[in-house]
């Protein structure tokens, strides 16, 4: 069975890090795109990060540039979330996301989604 | 380029409702377009994927579509019950390494 199993979220204060992580099962990570794409309370759906297959495309939304890092551990099928000087508009459920096409990088579906982890940025 | 749907939609069960979703910025049919089921306290499941096809175990009474000349696409429920009460949403891509999701319609079935 294919899945995806976030942890990391946790409550911290504004200017603090955290690092998310994806652990995914019944599939090869490296053979698909992968994404996060957050939800905040009471609010839609907003993607945040993705990372081509092989690593070689990664794009931001402008919202987190320069301040998250999206990355990829093959070896260890899982991804992984580095996010920096947060702020409490970064408070939402951050969900990990596999592509539906093998070695596809664009025009593709969010196919698989994990069941999210909660970050929570307050003082 | 951005997505606009409804903010909320109501109908009751047996009838078909229709969640539109309107680019603005692009042409909506430069990719595809999916769409997203999110029941409360579920992570959200694909019910249409590349504009019109539904994903194994998303029942037909679910169809999608994309008409270029409104730049828009919709997602028809018909048959409506009471378990598809639930936030939709509809997403594409951009073209430029950027992924945009609409802000999500509300279907309350009564």
């Amino acid at each position: 069975e294919v899945q995806l199993v976030e942890s990391g979220g946790d409550l911290v204060q504004p200017g603090r890090s955290l690092r998310l992580s994806c652990a995914a099962s019944g599939f090869n990570i490296d053979d698909y795109a992968m994404h996060w794409v957050r939800q905040a309370p009471g609010k839609g759906l907003e993607w945040v990060s993705g990372i081509s297959w092989d690593s070689d495309s990664i794009a931001y939304a402008a919202s987190v540039k320069g301040r998250f890092t999206i990355s990829r551990d093959n070896a260890k099928n899982s991804l992984y979330l580095q996010m920096n000087s947060l702020r409490p508009e970064d408070t939402a459920l951050y969900y990990c996301i596999k592509d539906l096409v093998v070695n596809n990088w664009g025009n593709d579906a969010f196919h698989v989604w994990g069941q999210g982890t909660m970050v929570t940025v307050s003082s | 380029f951005t997505l606009t749907q409804p903010h909320s939609l109501s109908e009751s069960p047996g009838k078909t409702v229709i969640i539109s979703c309107t680019g603005s910025g692009g042409n909506i049919a430069s990719n595809y377009v999916h769409w997203y089921q999110r029941r409360p306290g579920s992570a959200p499941s694909t019910v249409i994927y590349d504009n019109n096809l539904r994903p194994s175990g998303v029942p037909d009474r679910f169809s999608g579509s994309v008409d270029s000349s409104s730049n828009s696409a919709s997602l028809t429920i018909s048959g409506l019950k009471t378990e598809d009460e639930a936030d939709y949403y509809c997403q594409s891509y951009d073209g430029s390494e950027h992924w945009v999701f609409g802000g999500g319609t509300k279907l309350t079935v009564l």
